[in-house]
């Protein structure tokens, strides 16, 4: 079993919808947690990041961290056609760890007008 | 913003020949990562360094070292190249390693293994 779980997808939905993305992993050790989203053959672009339980918001974007779960969330409000790409989670252990991430799968997404 | 710079963009080599890649950080990160992303997957961690020294490593072959450099860029080498190693390279930068480090990738180096 790997260590981050994400669902692959792909997703399809319409423009203008709400979008969740979600990652569980099974390292309580785990500490900081990040999202990446990646266009075909390109590098990933750090788009969220947080250490803590509860909500980050930027724009349109909005991560949610539950680490008694053990379950990340990243949400897309109003989302355009220009979103359509992977979404990796990532995540890091911090303290002695030296920033190795483990990724989730990544989901595709695909927002059609 | 400067961002992480990787070159060559694209490689394409034969079986049991010799790869080099490079990467330059970010101005003043100080820590660089390699990552190896095969078709349909998620990024593997390889191998990081934090102030020219190694600092982790993951699931880098012994066939492949790395090293990082006094002005901060890192080479990737990689030899008696394999098919299976056709993959995405990503290089990634950050300010210091661990705690609340933000990566930020490349637009990584392309190899193809004939």
């Amino acid at each position: 079993q790997k260590e981050v779980e994400q669902d692959p997808g792909p997703l399809s939905v319409p423009e203008g919808a709400i979008v969740s993305l979600n990652c569980t992993y099974s390292n309580s050790a785990f500490q900081y947690f990040m999202w990446y989203r990646q266009y075909s053959r390109k590098g990933p672009e750090l788009l969220m990041y947080t250490y803590s339980s509860g909500n980050k918001e930027d724009g349109r974007f909005t991560a949610q961290v539950d680490k008694s779960s053990k379950y990340i969330s990243l949400f897309i409000r109003d989302s355009q056609p220009s979103d359509s790409a992977t979404y990796l989670c990532a995540i890091n252990a911090g303290g002695t760890s030296y920033g190795k991430l483990t990724f989730g799968q990544g989901t595709i997404l695909t927002v059609h007008p | 913003a400067a961002g992480v710079i990787q070159s060559p963009r694209h490689l394409i080599k034969e079986k049991r020949e010799t790869a080099t890649l490079k990467c330059y950080p970010i101005p003043r990160h100080d820590t660089v990562y390699w990552y190896q992303q095969g078709p349909g997957q998620d990024p593997q961690f390889l191998i990081s360094f934090y102030e020219k020294m190694q600092s982790d490593k993951g699931s880098i072959p012994d066939r492949f070292s790395a090293q990082q450099f006094s002005d901060y860029h890192s080479e990737l080498n990689m030899s008696s190249l394999e098919l299976g190693d056709s993959a995405l390279y990503f290089c990634a930068s950050s300010l210091s390693p661990g705690g609340t480090n933000e990566q930020f990738f490349g637009p990584g180096t392309r190899l193809t293994v004939l």
